[in-house]
């Protein structure tokens, strides 16, 4: 079966830019998460989508992160204005059901210069 | 501090044993995890445990949990420079949200 795919792999902006990254799950998955990955350290919850419903957004940065998921499938993420520490990797991952394990894409590797 | 505690660094020579140590806060934790991230890629489940469970054991991989310490720990048997890698330990909370480690980065030596 597919893995969860993300596109760009790699982006280089300079700050006050904008940007937005996609993300396709695994087939069937209900449930999606956006995570940034800072230098150094694990993962963190950005967002959580329950079908085209949030979940959590309760780490998202709102003056200048969104995201959506429209049609409960693919969803993006999007930086508006990028900041210096916005470089990170945004990892997106996805899992049939919230309880279930999470199974995670290549992710974006964002560089704001 | 953070709900996840991990050492950061280990160098292991080839075809040696590797053991990776995490700590953790959430007794009511079910689950733990162990993820591998190879330079460049995203994260890849390795294994998980139960927390009803003392050991796993999944060909060269053994996971050890001591709930009564919140102590978890990966053992990687026979380890190949294809185990140069960031392995990330990560609780799951009543929520079912997930919390890592900040990640150790084992790095084989032939």
């Amino acid at each position: 079966e597919a893995g969860v795919a993300q596109s760009p792999r790699y982006k280089i902006i300079e700050k006050r830019q904008s940007v937005a990254f996609w993300c396709n799950p695994i087939s069937g998955h209900a449930t999606l998460y956006w995570y940034q990955q800072i230098l150094g350290q694990g993962p963190k919850l950005l967002i959580q989508f329950q079908n085209n419903g949030v979940v959590d957004d309760s780490q998202l940065p709102k003056d200048r992160f969104s995201a959506e998921r429209l049609k409960g499938v693919d969803s993006t993420l999007k930086i508006q204005p990028a900041k210096l520490e916005d470089s990170a990797v945004y990892l997106c991952a996805s899992s049939f059901s919230i309880e279930e394990t999470q199974y995670f894409g290549p992710g974006t590797r964002l560089l704001v210069l | 501090g953070e709900d996840v505690e991990q050492s950061l660094f280990l160098s292991v020579r080839e075809g040696d044993s590797s053991v990776i140590n995490c700590t953790y806060t959430d007794s009511s934790s079910t689950y733990l995890y162990w993820y591998k991230q190879e330079p460049g890629a995203g994260l890849q489940l390795l294994t998980y445990i139960f927390s009803n469970m003392d050991m796993k054991q999944d060909q060269r991989l053994t996971v050890l949990l001591n709930k009564k310490d919140k102590h978890l720990s990966l053992r990687i048997a026979d380890t190949q420079t294809g185990d140069s890698a960031i392995y990330f330990c990560a609780e799951i909370h009543n929520d079912y949200k997930l919390s890592f480690g900040a990640g150790t980065t084992v790095t084989v030596r032939a």
